[in-house]
């Protein structure tokens, strides 16, 4: 879904269920995209990034996936922990320009 | 490694008054950026420096929003006057090299909370 203002798309898991955090870029020209954890009160945080010539990279119970055709960025959590509540935000970049960032998912992890 | 600082963390201010937060950056970090961040939205670039120039500063509001960075370290950004909408989270961070987010990680302070009303 698209955020207004105040209100962040949010996604509610059970701990311990796999996570799937959606975004969807806007310039076809990006060929660098990041991933960002944000917990309240606190500065973004890299997660993981991907280049627009892979489709896939995995790193630590995460994985990020990249549908240049559709211009679509998911964040794949597994095994969501309770720590992994927090707004996740994704962010394009076309090389030379600054990185834009999307209006943010916000995940909740049910005990 | 000790991380951005900022201060002050929150700050409520009336409309039409000035204010001014403060960064310092990760210790020999070149390049420092201020965002933006309003309730609910992604952070927005307002300028970003490498050592004490200016390298992007297209979204700054000039008209009341002044930022520097005198001696390539710490930097202050300054609203005078603040507006109603300049309600926001204030985020500082930097990076070792000016490919910033790309070609190195950039690391974020906690903010600042401005109020304004």
């Amino acid at each position: 879904g698209e955020s207004v203002g105040l209100h962040l798309p949010t996604l509610s898991v059970q701990e311990g269920d796999n996570s799937i955090i959606n975004c969807a870029y806007s310039n076809s020209a990006s060929d660098y995209f990041i991933w960002y954890k944000q917990e309240s009160g606190k500065g973004p945080q890299f997660i993981i990034d991907i280049r627009s010539n892979m489709d896939k990279r995995q790193g630590q119970r995460v994985t990020v996936l990249l549908n240049k055709t559709v211009k679509h960025l998911s964040l794949q959590i597994a095994a969501t922990q309770p720590g992994d509540s927090a707004v996740y935000f994704c962010a394009e970049n076309n090389y030379g320009q600054n990185f834009v960032f999307g209006p943010g998912t916000r995940l909740s992890v049910l005990p | 490694e000790a991380g951005v600082a900022q201060s002050p963390r929150y700050k409520i201010i009336e409309k039409r008054q000035s204010v001014a937060f403060w960064c310092n950056p990760i210790s020999g970090h070149a390049t420092l950026y201020w965002y933006q961040q309003i309730l609910g939205q992604g952070p927005k670039l307002l300028i970003q420096f490498q050592n004490n120039g200016v390298v992007d500063d297209s979204q700054l509001p000039k008209d009341r929003f002044s930022a520097e960075r005198l001696k390539g370290v710490d930097s202050t950004l300054k609203i005078q006057p603040a507006k109603l909408e300049d309600s926001a989270v204030y985020l500082c961070a930097s990076s070792a090299h000016p490919g910033g987010f790309r070609d190195t990680e950039a690391f974020f302070g906690q903010g600042t909370r401005l109020t304004v009303v």
